[in-house]
């Protein structure tokens, strides 16, 4: 079975606080993505990775940066967290790109910003 | 735009048979996902459609018409258990997924 694990399942944090959001998966999967979720609105993509230190941006980068130096790892760094960035945010592992196959998540990381 | 529409909400009967639709219009298709996703937790997958027709796992089944942008989940003898979201997800022309919203399944004694 494939593991994707987030480093906390709760997070408080301070307005204007660098904070980091880690995942690791065990699968040796290429494609990593990073959602958020939040109530009525479904999962948003903020970023996602084809491989290694590559680095696309999803439907919401805004406020957010990636890093990815392993293939395991996936970092979503919030540069300076603000309150509108409270919500759950979501890690998940695929295949390769041009594969259909589905992805796999990790429990989450429900982050409050106050 | 990319849209994908389902219930906000349903609620069926322990024992009895939900259909949950989910009706699509993107850019391109690759496959049809639907998840689970129960409240707290992260979605955990269900199963997948590429081709028009229906897929059979155990309690849950999955159907899919391209040439409609439809499809549902179909969940028969329903379980206390079975109270969730479920996520309707499509993977367009460039292998991304595009989610819907979700549907909350209440279930009732």
């Amino acid at each position: 079975d494939v593991k994707v694990t987030q480093s906390s399942r709760y997070l408080v944090k301070r307005t204007g606080e660098k904070v980091f959001l880690e995942c690791v998966q065990d699968m040796d999967h290429e494609n990593m993505f990073w959602y958020r979720q939040d109530p009525g609105l479904g999962l948003r993509l903020i970023y996602f990775s084809y491989d290694v230190k590559m680095k696309e941006k999803g439907d919401i980068p805004e406020g957010y940066s990636v890093s990815r130096e392993k293939k395991e790892r996936f970092s979503l760094i919030l540069e300076s967290a603000s309150t509108n960035q409270t919500s759950m945010y979501l890690c998940a592992s695929r295949s390769p790109r041009g594969e259909v196959q589905p992805q796999h998540f990790g429990d989450g990381t429900r982050l409050s910003i106050l | 735009g990319q849209n994908i529409d389902q219930p906000t909400e349903m609620t069926a009967t322990e024992g009895a048979i939900v259909q949950i639709n989910c009706t699509y219009q993107t850019s391109g298709f690759n496959g049809l996902f639907w998840y689970q996703q129960h409240a707290g937790e992260a979605p955990t997958f269900l199963s997948y459609n590429v081709l028009d027709g229906l897929e059979e796992k155990g309690r849950f089944s999955s159907f899919l018409s391209r040439s409609k942008g439809y499809s549902y989940l179909l969940l028969k003898e329903l379980q206390m258990k079975d109270s969730a979201s479920y996520l309707c997800a499509v993977m367009d022309s460039n292998y991304q997924l595009i989610w819907g919203a979700g549907t909350k399944l209440i279930i009732k004694p």
